[in-house]
């Protein structure tokens, strides 16, 4: 069974910190995506990315893919309290016939002013 | 405005007593899928489907039914809801292309089962 794990499982910065959040597993991915959520809304897409070593900057939010593509970490530079949410990374693997989607746990921030 | 609607956006039922949510998409997106998300448990896929008449199992498929008859819905039906069956729904179409892929949720279902 593929697993994605999320870490930390929650985080409580004031505004103007940054942190890191991260995305493991064993399995390697075809693209890995990054989805904030919002109390009772649905997730969002924020990136997808599909080369390893990749790097993608979203303003204050920079994603990475690990080289072997079985990892990914979100950083967020001088948060503000508009990024407060639930931050779901998820998998998409090669072939298989179940969705091949698969999502981690989330993170949820939470970032006080 | 592309989107995926779910309908109702709150329910409170009773055991056993069946229901429907439905989920249209816009898109014209061949894959859709539901998933109910717990605390704790994160979003678990309980049944996916790839293309009109063509359903099958996701994670966590007892207790539930859907059906394709057309590409842009997809619904979700309990024939006999249970108070385990207490959960946020949500329905996603999905998009593949060379960038990889991307799920569009709807805004969610809170259902409540007593």
């Amino acid at each position: 069974t593929q697993l994605l794990e999320q870490s930390p499982q929650f985080l409580s910065i004031q505004e103007g910190e940054n942190l890191t959040v991260y995305c493991n597993s064993s399995s390697v991915f075809s693209s890995l995506q990054w989805y904030r959520q919002e109390p009772g809304e649905g997730p969002v897409l924020l990136v997808t990315v599909v080369t390893g070593g990749e790097v993608k900057k979203l303003k204050r939010l920079t994603f990475q893919f690990g080289d072997a593509r079985k990892d990914s970490s979100l950083h967020i530079t001088a948060a503000q309290p508009g990024d407060t949410g639930l931050y779901l990374c998820a998998g998409e693997s090669y072939g298989g016939s179940q969705g091949n989607l698969i999502f981690g746990k989330g993170t949820k921030l939470s970032v006080k002013p | 405005e592309a989107q995926v609607t779910q309908n109702p956006r709150y329910l409170i039922t009773v055991t056993g007593k069946k229901l429907t949510v439905t989920c249209s998409q816009n898109m014209n997106h061949e894959y859709m899928s539901w998933y109910r998300q717990d605390p704790g448990l994160g979003l678990r896929q309980i049944y996916y489907s790839m293309n009109v008449e063509v359903t099958d199992k996701g994670d966590v498929p007892e207790g539930y039914k859907v059906s394709r008859k057309e590409k842009r819905n997809f619904p979700l039906i309990l024939e006999s809801p249970s108070p385990n069956q207490t959960s946020l729904y949500f329905c996603a179409s999905r998009r593949t292309g060379m960038s990889g892929t991307e799920a569009f949720f709807g805004q969610g279902t809170r259902l409540t089962v007593v």
